[in-house]
């Protein structure tokens, strides 16, 4: 089976811009989560789609964001980028919710 | 206080060495515990997932857990330079629930 792929792998943008992130998870598998890891504060989680619905949601301001539709492919949006948005955005996938399975994550510069 | 702590590092050992590496947490109503492995550029991948308190061995990889000091370690035996990665716990408190990281260690092991 093909593995988890993230587009595109590396982005520079400007503050104030918008940007968005894709995934597609291991065939099968219905659930999609979203982490941001930087060097400071680690990997933290972002938000969790199960079947279309968020599911599962981090402490992060609204401007995040995401959407999955029904082939399971997800997105997730940054609005008015920050300085501090900097980092790299990891996507997993799993059948249920269990066992996830990262891709290699998609590094995010902000001028 | 962070609700996975994880030392800093980084550990620097010689190859054949056994390595400890060590998590602790605050929240007990954390059930599952994992360990990730992950290779610079890339995303982490699961090594080890355990529940219950006590020993788990996979090969040259053990994992254990102590719900009672809230304390789980990684050992890994007869270390080999491919070792060499970033290690980060992860717990949650239910089967589909977030996932919570440590801040992760960067292991190298010299030849």
């Amino acid at each position: 089976k093909a593995g988890v792929t993230q587009t595109p792998r590396y982005l520079i943008k400007t503050r104030g811009q918008q940007v968005t992130l894709s995934c597609s998870p291991i065939s099968g598998h219905r659930s999609v989560s979203w982490y941001q890891q930087t060097p400071g504060q680690g990997l933290q989680f972002l938000f969790e789609y199960f079947s279309e619905t968020q599911r599962n949601k981090g402490n992060f301001p609204g401007r995040f964001s995401g959407r999955q539709f029904s082939n399971s492919r997800s997105e997730m949006n940054v609005s008015t980028l920050e300085l501090g948005d900097s980092a790299l955005y990891l996507c997993a996938s799993s059948p249920q919710g269990e066992t996830q399975y990262f891709g290699p994550g998609t590094r995010l510069l902000v001028l | 206080q962070k609700e996975v702590e994880q030392d800093p590092g980084p550990l620097s050992v010689p190859e054949g060495a056994i390595v400890s590496l060590n998590c602790t947490y605050s929240n007990s109503a954390f059930q599952y515990f994992m360990w990730y492995r992950q290779y610079s550029r890339k995303g982490p991948e699961l090594l080890m997932y355990t529940y219950s308190s006590g020993n788990k061995e996979d090969g040259r990889f053990t994992a254990q857990v102590d719900k009672s000091s809230k304390y789980i370690s990684l050992f890994i035996r007869d270390s080999q330079p491919s070792d060499s990665a970033t290690y980060l716990c992860a717990m949650r408190t239910g089967a589909n629930s977030k996932l919570t990281f440590g801040k992760g260690i960067t292991l190298s092991v010299r030849p």
